[in-house]
């Protein structure tokens, strides 16, 4: 059978709303970051990306905060929608030759009509 | 807009069998990786693979994975002998270079 999965970290919010998702990641030398959304069944898919000399960065509804200090980024999404209901993942690369991109735990954002 | 395709979407395979999985990454992008997530869990790193080598590989890609590139287009990953914890969507993806990674929608493999 099917292993049983972690319970993913999950934001209920009303539709309309103001969205905050919270990432910490582990790497102090990475230095570009990357937001994806993955509805079911489907693959990452890119929302926004920042590099580390920039604390922060603006999108469409989409705004993502880095702070190196604590090694911490957030995802911002304005007028949240019941489209925007997906898994929403923060990715950092390690850097160096490789651009390996190491994907953290993942939220679950759960938009309420 | 360009995109990763990944086939099949589906694949069942007994124990102990070798699966094959495919991927077309886009076309002018230089490097190439596959990832896994089990079941409700985070995508984790398998392999990266640029000019025709792996670059790194994660402590999950034992003797029993290999990954080829058999032509311009094509990027596979191969399992020789598949267990039942081997049961995950594997994701491929690709990138030209410092910039954001472009998945595939993956193939979700079951082993029996």
């Amino acid at each position: 059978g099917e292993s049983v999965g972690l319970h993913l970290p999950t934001l209920s919010v009303q539709e309309g709303d103001n969205s905050i998702i919270n990432c910490a990641y582990s790497n102090s030398a990475s230095d570009y970051f990357i937001w994806y959304k993955q509805e079911s069944g489907k693959g990452p898919q890119f929302i926004i990306d920042i590099r580390s000399n920039m604390d922060k960065r603006q999108g469409q509804r989409v705004t993502v905060l880095l702070n190196k200090t604590v090694k911490h980024l957030s995802l911002q999404i304005a007028a949240t929608q019941p489209g925007d209901s997906a898994v929403y993942f923060c990715a950092e690369f390690y850097g160096g030759a490789t651009n390996k991109l190491i994907f953290g735990t993942g939220t679950l954002l759960a938009v309420q009509p | 807009e360009p995109e990763v395709t990944q086939t099949p979407s589906h694949q069942v395979t007994q124990m102990g069998q070798e699966v094959i999985l495919r991927c077309v990454p886009i076309s002018n992008h230089l490097y190439f990786y596959w990832y896994r997530q089990i079941l409700g869990q985070k995508v984790e790193f398998l392999v990266s693979f640029y000019n025709n080598e792996i670059s790194e590989k994660s402590e999950i890609f034992d003797d029993q994975f290999s990954v080829e590139r058999p032509d311009g287009s094509n990027f596979t990953l191969k399992i020789r002998s598949t267990k039942l914890e081997d049961s995950a969507m594997y994701f491929c993806a690709s990138v030209q270079e410092d910039s954001p990674l472009h998945f595939g929608n993956g193939t979700r493999l079951t082993v029996t």
